[in-house]
């Protein structure tokens, strides 16, 4: 069975331009998370999404960020503009529904100098 | 208080020790609870869900104490390859949480 995937694996862009970054689930499964994760602490709820609609975005700093997932499968994330605090490590995952176990994409990993 | 909180270690050990983790969580409503592993520059992998009457896996037990508020990973028999970090992560009503995570290091 094939994995989450992501891309780009890797992004280094000047503060205040655009960036985006998407994210293919695991086939079936309906719940879809964007997390940041930086050096050193644990990963942090961006954006989650049931089939195509949004369940939880309270962490979402959304004056910069933003996030779709207009047919219920693939996502995208987008930073714009970005900020030097926005280096970090942009993980989505992926379950079969709410509660259930997480599968992880192997992230992309954005410098923003 | 964070919601979720681990003793972030180092733990340091030697080959075939016994190390147990704990993960204390504020929200006495969360639903449920696992634990995952992440190795440096690497994506989190699912370790064990955490179920109310406990679980094994090998040399990994898991636990949960819904009156303390808390989960524990414990550890048989340590391998090099368990070296890692092991996130815990709380689940209230779709609100998924993770700590930061406990740095283990098992050494020759």
């Amino acid at each position: 069975e094939a994995g989450v995937a992501q891309s780009p694996r890797y992004k280094i862009i000047e503060k205040r331009q655009s960036v985006a970054f998407w994210c293919n689930p695991i086939s079936g499964h309906a719940t879809l998370y964007w997390y940041q994760q930086i050096l050193g602490q644990g990963p942090k709820l961006l954006i989650q999404f049931q089939n195509n609609g949004v369940v939880d975005d309270s962490q979402l700093p959304k004056d910069r960020f933003s996030a779709e997932r207009l047919k219920g499968v693939d996502s995208t994330l987008k930073i714009q503009p970005a900020k030097l605090e926005d280096s970090a490590v942009y993980l989505c995952a992926s379950s079969l529904q709410g509660l259930r176990e997480q599968y992880f994409g192997p992230g992309t990993r954005l410098t923003v100098t | 208080r964070k919601e979720v909180e681990q003793d972030p270690g180092p733990f340091n050990v030697p080959e075939g020790a016994t190390v147990a983790f704990n993960c204390t969580y504020s929200n006495s409503a969360s639903q449920s609870f696992f634990w995952y592993r992440q190795d440096c520059r690497k994506e989190p992998k699912l370790l064990m869900s955490v179920y109310s009457s406990g679980n094994e896996d090998g040399r990994f037990t898991a636990q949960l104490n819904r009156a303390s508020q808390y989960i524990s990973l414990l550890i048989r028999d340590s391998k090099l390859s368990d070296s890692a970090t092991y996130l815990c992560v709380v689940n209230n009503n779709n609100d998924m949480r993770f700590g930061a995570g406990t740095r283990l290091t098992v050494k020759p």
